[in-house]
């Protein structure tokens, strides 16, 4: 079956410590996207990706990183520089089409707790 | 990108068709009208998106007004999995704007 797969769904942290959440497709698409998602609010847009080996910030990039070394795979690193970090974390990808519109598809989600 | 305004929550009977407001009034030409859900603790669901035109697929109907200041998102028989919170999202036709833009978005419960 084709689709976005996020592990681990849950993840507990202590304070001080960085912390990688993998998000990994099989749709082919060449663009992959992480957001955040705190209690009862909107996502905000950390980082995302349109090729292999490039990626731009997004609103709210500071305290993490990323990579995009493969199509498939765009893992997101929560450095102890991000001074919230506790947030539900959602990974989407989606085929660039330009004019035609792009759907974005999204992950399960990590939930992610720095005690 | 163009600011949408939904109510806050909204109750359907089971069975029965949903109809979800959506507020855009200062859409631009070259913007779309994208819905999403999100049932909670999961990942958003992409649902149906258009420009002017009415669109329909299997999931729901999309009819925009008109002026575009305005659209509806229709669910023609909601069951209970249809409870979650429905996002109604403008974009650039063009791609430029990669990210998308979610609101607060309206809590949809479909009630037995």
């Amino acid at each position: 079956d084709g689709g976005i797969t996020q592990s681990p769904k849950y993840l507990f942290r202590k304070e001080g410590q960085n912390v990688t959440l993998s998000c990994e497709q099989n749709l082919n698409h060449d663009a992959m996207y992480w957001y955040r998602q705190d209690p009862g609010q909107g996502l905000r847009l950390i980082y995302y990706s349109q090729i292999v080996n490039d990626f731009q910030k997004g609103d709210i990039a500071e305290g993490y990183s990323v990579s995009r070394e493969k199509k498939e795979s765009f893992p997101l690193t929560v450095t102890s520089a991000q001074k919230n970090p506790t947030a539900f974390y959602l990974c989407a990808s989606s085929i660039v089409r330009g004019r035609a519109g792009d759907e974005q598809f999204f992950g399960p989600g990590t939930r992610l707790t720095v005690l | 990108d163009a600011k949408t305004t939904q109510p806050t929550s909204m109750d359907c009977a089971e069975g029965r068709a949903a109809n979800l407001p959506c507020n855009h009034s200062t859409i631009s030409g070259n913007e779309y009208v994208y819905w999403y859900r999100q049932i909670h603790s999961q990942g958003p669901q992409y649902i149906i998106h258009g420009l002017k035109n009415n669109e329909t697929n299997e999931m729901a109907s999309l009819i925009i007004t008109e002026d575009r200041k305005s659209s509806t998102l229709i669910l023609p028989h909601a069951t209970l999995r249809d409870t979650a919170v429905y996002y109604c999202i403008v974009r650039p036709v063009d791609g430029s704007a990669r990210q998308l833009t979610f609101g607060s978005g309206t809590q949809l419960t479909v009630l037995p």
